[in-house]
């Protein structure tokens, strides 16, 4: 079945900075893969999501890359503000319709 | 439009109780799905569905029993509770395209503890 793996469980950037979160799956069939941001206390909610027809997707300041051949997938968030200050889990949905998590990122903005 | 509906919001159980975490959307989606959260391990999905009186197993599903006869409901029943099982659950649902899960739309969460 898939597996996701994810890194680094913690990061702590600069406020302005830009923060860099990766993932890796195993399944090759995998075909959508979101992003999910966690703020203490809330339920998740979808930030941005890539198919895998496409390399990149862009939505003013978060852009996730694909790299299909190598089975990754990256979230890059820009010009980092307090407010990014969460937990956030990648995902990956296989053909089964699975969607399956990886171990979450807990992103510091530092003042 | 109430999205998706999660209760009770907490539960406290004794060992060996069971009980069952109701969960409704109506939003017609296909998909439904039960995850666990414990810190440190992600979202594990436990049972999932792609349609009435459709159930499969995820990566976590010992201890949980699952059925959906309606669309929007998709209750998971805890069989008889094991302090391992304290943990937050959340409810999911998804609409499907072409067999690709979309966007998945979570309930509030129910944080239970098995004592």
């Amino acid at each position: 079945g898939e597996n996701v793996e994810q890194h680094p469980s913690t990061l702590s950037v600069q406020e302005g900075d830009s923060a860099v979160i990766k993932c890796t799956y195993s399944d090759s069939a995998s075909n959508y893969f979101p992003w999910y941001k966690q703020e203490l206390g809330k339920r998740p909610q979808l930030i941005i999501d890539i198919r895998s027809n496409v390399g990149e997707k862009k939505d003013q300041r978060i852009a996730v890359t694909l790299n299909k051949t190598a089975k990754h997938f990256s979230l890059h968030i820009t010009e980092t503000q307090p407010e990014d200050s969460a937990v956030y889990f990648c995902a990956a949905v296989n053909r089964d319709d699975k969607i399956i998590f990886g171990k979450g990122t807990r992103l510091h903005i530092l003042p | 439009n109430a999205g998706v509906t999660q209760t009770p919001k907490f539960q406290v159980l004794k060992t060996g109780q069971s009980m069952t975490l109701q969960c409704a959307q109506d939003m017609n989606h296909e998909y439904m799905s039960w995850y666990r959260q414990d810190p440190g391990m992600g979202l594990r999905l436990i049972h999932y569905s792609v349609g009435a009186g459709i159930t499969d197993q995820g990566e976590v599903p010992n201890g949980y029993n699952v059925s959906r006869s309606t669309t929007e409901d998709f209750p998971l029943r805890l069989l008889s509770a094991a302090p391992s099982q304290t943990s937050v659950y959340f409810c999911a649902s998804a609409l499907l395209g072409q067999g690709i899960a979309t966007e998945a739309f979570f309930g509030q969460g129910t944080r239970l503890t098995v004592v």
